[in-house]
């Protein structure tokens, strides 16, 4: 069975300090991997998407970049937060190809002060 | 324009009571899928129904594409349906990657 797990769970971080936020799936080999935000009391939004390792295309920009290191793991960072940045990040999975059945992780949620 | 419109933004249910739960998109897509959003953030799959009637348990999804909707059917209600469901369209945006854009939800509340 495939899982997903995002880490951390919470931070609390101040504005201009980087962020490193992960995600690692486990059971599946080769997903495509999606990043999506939600402002609090906002709509769910896909930030970016991989469909294989080193390859990340962005969706939306909103000054930060994520990474495929490994296949079974998807990373977002930004070396300066900003308040803005606040929110839910949720990482989701789908089998490789084209697919719209999605998967999501627990989540990340991230206070900037 | 928002291209995935919920409605209504938010129910009140006395305990028992049905309700349907409406998702209209303004393009074409290729999918739909229905979550059930936790307080917490997470996001609990319901359905992935890209067209047709799919049931489980007391709830039952509908998707009429020609029609450009689906809906989501609460039968019986309970306290602990009680929640923001989200409905997200999927569209393909030409490469090998399906792309979710997400509806601004349903609050459901159920009174005892």
């Amino acid at each position: 069975a495939q899982t997903i797990h995002q880490w951390p769970v919470a931070e609390i971080k101040a504005v201009g300090s980087p962020l490193s936020l992960g995600c690692t799936i486990k059971g599946k080999s080769s997903p495509n991997l999606y990043w999506y935000w939600q402002a609090t009391g906002g709509t769910l939004q896909q930030l970016f998407y991989s469909i294989t390792v080193g390859q990340v295309e962005s969706v939306v920009q909103l000054n930060l970049s994520a990474s495929r290191p490994k296949d079974d793991q998807f990373i977002l960072s930004t070396e300066k937060l900003l308040l803005s940045h606040s929110g839910f990040y949720l990482c989701a999975w789908s089998p490789w190809g084209v697919s719209y059945e999605q998967y999501f992780g627990p989540g990340t949620r991230l206070t900037v002060l | 324009g928002q291209q995935v419109q919920q409605s209504p933004a938010s129910l009140v249910l006395q305990e028992g009571e049905n309700a349907e739960l409406q998702c209209n998109f303004s393009t074409s897509l290729n999918s739909m899928q229905w979550f059930y959003q936790r307080p917490e953030g997470s996001l609990v799959s319901l359905f992935y129904n890209p067209s047709g009637t799919k049931q489980s348990g007391r709830l039952t999804s509908t998707t009429v594409i020609k029609e450009r909707r689906s809906s989501l059917h609460i039968s019986s209600s309970q306290i602990t349906d009680s929640g923001t469901y989200l409905c997200a369209m999927g569209l393909n945006t030409g490469g090998l990657s399906g792309k979710l854009t997400f509806g601004e939800g349903t609050q459901v509340t159920v009174i005892s």
